[in-house]
Protein backbone atom coordinates (compact mmCIF):
# COMPACT_ATOMS: atom_id res chain seq x y z
CA UNK A 1 0.00 0.00 0.00
CA UNK A 2 0.99 3.54 -0.21
CA UNK A 3 1.69 5.98 3.07
CA UNK A 4 2.10 9.46 3.40
CA UNK A 5 3.09 10.77 6.52
CA UNK A 6 3.02 15.20 7.39
CA UNK A 7 2.12 16.46 10.59
CA UNK A 8 -1.24 17.58 11.12
CA UNK A 9 -1.05 20.88 12.24
CA UNK A 10 2.02 24.09 12.35
CA UNK A 11 1.71 27.13 14.10
CA UNK A 12 4.25 29.78 12.67
CA UNK A 13 4.93 33.48 12.89
CA UNK A 14 3.87 36.60 10.26
CA UNK A 15 7.52 37.14 8.67
CA UNK A 16 8.92 33.73 9.63
CA UNK A 17 10.02 30.76 8.20
CA UNK A 18 8.48 27.10 8.39
CA UNK A 19 9.74 23.63 6.89
CA UNK A 20 6.73 20.96 6.28
CA UNK A 21 7.73 17.47 6.54
CA UNK A 22 6.44 15.00 4.33
CA UNK A 23 7.71 11.14 4.71
CA UNK A 24 6.18 8.59 2.13
CA UNK A 25 6.17 4.60 1.53
CA UNK A 26 5.29 3.87 -1.92
CA UNK A 27 5.43 0.66 -4.59
CA UNK A 28 6.73 2.90 -6.60
CA UNK A 29 7.93 6.65 -7.55
CA UNK A 30 7.21 9.11 -10.07
CA UNK A 31 7.04 12.38 -8.76
CA UNK A 32 6.00 14.01 -5.71
CA UNK A 33 3.58 17.28 -5.29
CA UNK A 34 2.89 20.13 -2.83
CA UNK A 35 -0.67 21.53 -3.52
CA UNK A 36 -1.95 24.02 -0.81
CA UNK A 37 -5.60 24.45 -0.27
CA UNK A 38 -7.46 27.38 1.70
CA UNK A 39 -10.65 26.21 3.56
CA UNK A 40 -13.93 26.00 1.54
CA UNK A 41 -11.63 25.54 -1.90
CA UNK A 42 -9.53 23.33 -4.54
CA UNK A 43 -6.32 22.64 -3.99
CA UNK A 44 -3.93 24.40 -6.04
CA UNK A 45 -0.60 23.31 -7.77
CA UNK A 46 2.96 24.91 -5.55
CA UNK A 47 5.66 22.30 -6.85
CA UNK A 48 6.55 19.04 -8.22
CA UNK A 49 9.99 17.26 -7.47
CA UNK A 50 11.32 14.03 -9.45
CA UNK A 51 14.79 13.81 -9.18
CA UNK A 52 16.96 14.91 -5.74
CA UNK A 53 17.66 18.18 -4.45
CA UNK A 54 15.86 21.84 -4.27
CA UNK A 55 13.14 23.41 -6.33
CA UNK A 56 12.79 26.98 -5.50
CA UNK A 57 10.00 29.44 -6.76
CA UNK A 58 9.37 32.79 -5.13
CA UNK A 59 9.13 32.36 -1.56
CA UNK A 60 8.22 28.50 -1.89
CA UNK A 61 10.87 25.42 -1.87
CA UNK A 62 10.19 22.04 -2.39
CA UNK A 63 13.28 19.51 -1.50
CA UNK A 64 13.25 16.03 -2.18
CA UNK A 65 15.61 12.69 -1.28
CA UNK A 66 14.36 9.57 -2.80
CA UNK A 67 16.34 7.47 -0.76
CA UNK A 68 14.92 8.90 2.17
CA UNK A 69 11.57 8.99 1.51
CA UNK A 70 11.46 12.34 2.51
CA UNK A 71 10.39 15.63 1.29
CA UNK A 72 9.78 19.36 2.40
CA UNK A 73 8.25 22.24 1.71
CA UNK A 74 9.51 25.85 2.75
CA UNK A 75 7.50 28.98 3.45
CA UNK A 76 9.84 31.98 4.12
CA UNK A 77 8.31 35.53 4.81
CA UNK A 78 5.07 34.02 5.53
CA UNK A 79 1.85 36.40 5.43
CA UNK A 80 -0.87 35.73 7.24
CA UNK A 81 -2.88 34.44 3.45
CA UNK A 82 -0.29 31.21 3.70
CA UNK A 83 -2.80 29.96 6.15
CA UNK A 84 -4.13 26.93 4.58
CA UNK A 85 -3.78 22.97 4.30
CA UNK A 86 -0.87 21.94 2.81
CA UNK A 87 -0.67 18.46 0.68
CA UNK A 88 1.99 16.18 0.18
CA UNK A 89 1.31 13.65 -2.95
CA UNK A 90 3.39 11.27 -4.45
CA UNK A 91 2.72 9.46 -7.61
CA UNK A 92 4.02 5.95 -7.55
CA UNK A 93 3.30 5.44 -11.13
CA UNK A 94 2.36 8.08 -14.01
CA UNK A 95 -0.80 9.99 -13.47
CA UNK A 96 -2.28 7.90 -10.11
CA UNK A 97 -1.69 10.05 -7.13
CA UNK A 98 -1.79 9.64 -3.34
CA UNK A 99 -1.97 12.50 -1.16
CA UNK A 100 -1.18 12.40 2.43
CA UNK A 101 -4.01 14.01 4.98
CA UNK A 102 -2.50 17.58 5.05
CA UNK A 103 -0.87 20.55 7.43
CA UNK A 104 -3.39 22.75 8.24
CA UNK A 105 -0.64 25.51 8.97
CA UNK A 106 -1.55 28.38 10.84
CA UNK A 107 -0.09 32.25 10.94
CA UNK A 108 -0.25 34.53 13.08
CA UNK A 109 0.74 37.90 13.26
CA UNK B 1 -9.19 29.55 -19.86
CA UNK B 2 -12.23 29.18 -17.87
CA UNK B 3 -10.19 26.63 -16.06
CA UNK B 4 -12.54 22.53 -15.36
CA UNK B 5 -15.54 23.58 -14.59
CA UNK B 6 -18.01 21.21 -12.42
CA UNK B 7 -21.56 21.23 -12.16
CA UNK B 8 -23.43 21.13 -9.47
CA UNK B 9 -21.60 23.25 -6.93
CA UNK B 10 -24.18 21.88 -4.39
CA UNK B 11 -26.30 18.58 -4.04
CA UNK B 12 -28.52 17.80 -1.48
CA UNK B 13 -30.10 14.68 -2.27
CA UNK B 14 -32.13 11.93 -0.25
CA UNK B 15 -30.57 8.53 0.53
CA UNK B 16 -31.30 6.16 -2.74
CA UNK B 17 -31.28 8.81 -4.88
CA UNK B 18 -28.99 8.81 -7.99
CA UNK B 19 -26.79 11.76 -8.53
CA UNK B 20 -24.49 12.79 -11.36
CA UNK B 21 -21.46 14.88 -11.01
CA UNK B 22 -20.15 16.94 -14.04
CA UNK B 23 -16.85 18.24 -14.89
CA UNK B 24 -15.37 19.76 -18.19
CA UNK B 25 -11.90 19.71 -17.93
CA UNK B 26 -9.43 22.65 -19.37
CA UNK B 27 -9.36 22.20 -23.76
CA UNK B 28 -6.38 20.50 -24.37
CA UNK B 29 -6.07 18.57 -21.45
CA UNK B 30 -5.50 14.79 -22.13
CA UNK B 31 -5.97 13.08 -18.62
CA UNK B 32 -9.37 13.67 -16.17
CA UNK B 33 -9.14 12.54 -12.80
CA UNK B 34 -11.76 12.63 -10.04
CA UNK B 35 -11.36 13.14 -5.79
CA UNK B 36 -13.13 12.69 -3.04
CA UNK B 37 -12.45 14.70 0.29
CA UNK B 38 -13.52 13.84 3.60
CA UNK B 39 -11.98 14.98 7.00
CA UNK B 40 -11.63 11.41 7.72
CA UNK B 41 -10.26 10.04 4.86
CA UNK B 42 -8.81 13.15 3.07
CA UNK B 43 -8.46 13.42 -0.52
CA UNK B 44 -8.78 10.33 -2.89
CA UNK B 45 -8.34 9.46 -6.20
CA UNK B 46 -11.28 7.55 -7.27
CA UNK B 47 -10.82 7.30 -11.22
CA UNK B 48 -8.56 8.79 -13.88
CA UNK B 49 -8.99 8.97 -17.78
CA UNK B 50 -6.28 9.58 -20.67
CA UNK B 51 -7.50 10.70 -23.57
CA UNK B 52 -11.29 9.32 -22.73
CA UNK B 53 -10.32 6.36 -21.59
CA UNK B 54 -10.35 4.94 -17.78
CA UNK B 55 -7.30 3.74 -16.75
CA UNK B 56 -7.27 3.18 -13.36
CA UNK B 57 -10.65 3.13 -11.56
CA UNK B 58 -9.52 1.34 -8.52
CA UNK B 59 -9.83 3.80 -6.10
CA UNK B 60 -14.22 3.96 -6.87
CA UNK B 61 -15.29 2.57 -3.53
CA UNK B 62 -18.05 0.28 -4.64
CA UNK B 63 -20.01 -0.62 -7.61
CA UNK B 64 -22.64 2.27 -6.89
CA UNK B 65 -19.92 4.70 -8.08
CA UNK B 66 -19.63 5.06 -12.03
CA UNK B 67 -18.06 7.38 -14.27
CA UNK B 68 -18.06 8.29 -17.85
CA UNK B 69 -15.95 10.33 -20.45
CA UNK B 70 -17.90 10.21 -23.49
CA UNK B 71 -15.90 12.76 -25.12
CA UNK B 72 -12.83 15.52 -24.41
CA UNK B 73 -14.59 17.98 -23.07
CA UNK B 74 -16.92 16.05 -20.49
CA UNK B 75 -17.14 13.78 -17.91
CA UNK B 76 -19.42 11.90 -15.50
CA UNK B 77 -19.63 10.64 -11.80
CA UNK B 78 -23.16 9.08 -11.02
CA UNK B 79 -23.16 7.58 -7.77
CA UNK B 80 -27.00 5.07 -7.92
CA UNK B 81 -28.08 4.59 -5.04
CA UNK B 82 -26.30 7.32 -2.89
CA UNK B 83 -25.56 6.41 1.12
CA UNK B 84 -25.17 9.41 3.40
CA UNK B 85 -21.88 7.99 3.84
CA UNK B 86 -21.44 9.76 0.26
CA UNK B 87 -21.26 13.29 1.56
CA UNK B 88 -18.09 15.33 0.80
CA UNK B 89 -16.47 17.23 -1.90
CA UNK B 90 -16.32 16.07 -4.86
CA UNK B 91 -13.35 17.74 -7.12
CA UNK B 92 -12.67 16.82 -10.82
CA UNK B 93 -9.16 17.94 -12.23
CA UNK B 94 -7.44 17.90 -15.53
CA UNK B 95 -3.49 17.75 -16.73
CA UNK B 96 -1.77 18.36 -20.14
CA UNK B 97 0.45 15.78 -18.87
CA UNK B 98 2.81 15.94 -21.68
CA UNK B 99 3.62 19.65 -20.75
CA UNK B 100 3.14 19.66 -16.95
CA UNK B 101 2.73 17.65 -14.42
CA UNK B 102 0.47 19.97 -12.38
CA UNK B 103 -2.88 19.17 -11.90
CA UNK B 104 -5.70 21.96 -12.27
CA UNK B 105 -8.79 21.32 -10.08
CA UNK B 106 -12.36 22.46 -10.26
CA UNK B 107 -14.23 24.47 -7.56
CA UNK B 108 -15.97 20.96 -6.71
CA UNK B 109 -19.45 19.77 -5.95
CA UNK B 110 -20.08 19.20 -2.00
CA UNK B 111 -22.88 16.55 -2.16
CA UNK B 112 -25.13 16.14 1.31
CA UNK B 113 -26.93 12.81 1.29
CA UNK B 114 -29.39 12.80 3.77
Amino acid sequence: GQNIDQPTEMTATEGAIVQINCTYQTSGFNGLFWYQQHAGEAPTFLSYNVLDGLEEKGRFSSFLSRSKGYSYLLLKELQMKDSASYLCAVEPHAGKSTFGDGTTLTVKP
Amino acid sequence: DAGVIQSPRHEVTEMGQEVTLRCKPISGHDYLFWYRQTMMRGLELLIYFNNNVPIDDSGMPEDRFSAKMPNASFSTLKIQPSEPRDSAVYFCASTPRMRTNEQFFGPGTRLTVL
